[in-house]
């Protein structure tokens, strides 16, 4: 199995100040068919997870832009570029490159 | 805007069969997509417990193959989990979705007697 590492597990943000959160591969995702299908998630308390990013840099519909992601081969990253009350919540990166799929262990983020 | 929703027991025994039921609204089943179950515990966080396809295609996690089944219904726009052989272990929130964007509100089920 594919095994995805975040960093950080815990992140205390300012409100307005960028937030960034990495995420690594085991195994390089990029797919057999050219593709690289990372996305990334976030989970209000209480909430479903809900998709920002897939295959690495896209937004989802109704995604703010201050949302991004970025990377290549192992090595993805998540930011944020202003933090608003409302990203509160655990982030997770995952990979559906190849089966079974698999996520990362969730990094919180939180405000100062 | 496609939604699901997940129903099912929220308790059941050490040793039973847990049956999920997910209904897809706004979408049809039969679409390009596969329909997917993911579990989430705080000890082990989100699980991905397999996909099927509308044609009855189905993709497991290895480490719970021999326990799982899913099906489709496409009469009634919903796509099902079995889980055999339950233990305490098996307690979590069940999420179905739409290959990870699309996303239930989740169910949580308990294994206990």
């Amino acid at each position: 199995d594919i095994v995805m590492t975040q960093t950080p597990l815990s992140s205390p943000v300012t409100l307005g100040q960028p937030a960034s959160i990495s995420c690594r591969s085991s195994q390089s995702l990029v797919n057999s068919d050219g593709n690289t299908y990372l996305s990334w998630l976030q989970q209000r308390p209480g909430q479903p997870p809900r998709v920002l990013i897939y295959q690495i840099s896209n937004r989802f519909s109704g995604v703010p832009d201050r949302f991004s992601g970025s990377g290549a081969g192992t090595d993805f990253t998540l930011k944020i570029s202003r933090v608003e009350p409302e990203d509160v919540g655990v982030y997770y990166c995952t990979q559906a490159s190849q089966l079974p799929y698999t996520f990362g262990q969730g990094t919180m983020l939180e405000i100062k | 805007q496609v939604q699901l929703q997940e129903s099912g027991p929220g308790l059941v025994k050490p040793s039973g069969t847990l049956t999920l039921t997910c209904a897809v609204s706004g979408g049809s089943i039969k679409s390009n997509n596969w329909w997917t179950w993911v579990r989430q515990t705080p000890e082990k966080g989100l699980e991905w417990i397999g996909e099927v396809y509308h044609s009855g295609n189905t993709n497991y996690n290895p480490s719970l193959n021999s326990r799982v089944t899913m099906s489709v219904d496409t009469s009634k726009n919903q796509f099902s989990l079995k889980l055999t052989s339950l233990t305490a272990a098996d307690t979590a929130v069940y999420y179905c979705s739409r290959e990870r964007t699309y996303w239930g509100q989740g169910i949580l089920v308990t294994v206990s007697s």
